[in-house]
């Protein structure tokens, strides 16, 4: 049973306009999540966190957004570059769980065309 | 370069032998995690130290699998009597924390191929 859920596979974007990813999550106790790049045959990257006790969190062309009541989170790139072409991938983690393990979605493949 | 290594970044075997990986953290890190990713999933979590102490093992952590932490600076991971379901690719994270959660730095990777 996926704890982490991102629903799509891949997205395409334009250069200059903005890239959305989404994250879904079933488990109410995880408080603290975080986005990571990864480019081929390297590891994966960090990219941006949240905590469970804020809704917003903005870095530069990054902004996380996290509604706890939907228990769903999204990822917004503005303004997309041809090198945010990667695979994101959305975690999870919460004080009750395997020490401060986290939990990853499978992953969205984000192709940005210039 | 100053961040997690790991080596070797590839290995090849056959079923039965019996494989070891080396993580080498970020050098001030107190944390270091074991995950597994295979194909169209993300990584999973496997197990993880704080300093020298082996904290918690995922039930994906079989007995063929052992990890160790000696003196709080390199880990090992062993897998014995290699199958062909270990092909994957193996990460090793790092990070400095004094709380609950933190933020992971992961290395290249080991890529295992279980013929």
């Amino acid at each position: 049973d996926q704890q982490v859920k991102q629903n799509s596979p891949s997205l395409s974007v334009q250069e200059g306009r903005i890239s959305i990813l989404n994250c879904d999550y079933t488990n109410s106790m995880f408080d603290y999540f975080l986005w990571y790049k990864k480019y081929p045959a390297e590891g994966p990257t960090f990219l941006i966190s949240i905590s469970s006790i804020k809704d917003k969190n903005e870095d530069g062309r990054f902004t996380v957004f996290l509604n706890k009541s939907a228990k769903h989170l999204s990822l917004h790139i503005v303004p997309s570059q041809p090198g945010d072409s990667a695979v994101y991938f959305c975690a999870a983690s919460g004080t009750n769980q395997a020490g401060t393990a986290l939990i990853f979605g499978k992953g969205t493949t984000l192709s940005v065309s210039s | 370069d100053t961040g997690v290594s790991q080596d070797p970044r590839h290995k090849i075997t056959k079923r039965g032998q019996n494989v070891t990986f080396r993580c080498d953290p970020i050098s001030e890190h107190n944390r270091l995690y074991w995950y597994r990713q295979t194909l169209g999933q993300g990584p999973e979590f496997l197990t993880y130290f704080q300093n020298e102490a082996q904290l918690e093992k995922s039930r994906l952590l079989s007995d063929r699998f052992s990890a160790e932490r000696p003196k709080g600076s390199f880990s090992t991971l062993e897998i014995q009597r290699t199958e062909q379901g270990d092909s994957a690719m193996y990460l090793c994270a790092s990070s400095l924390a004094f709380g609950p959660v933190d933020e992971q730095f992961f290395g290249p990777g080991t890529r295992l191929t279980v013929l």
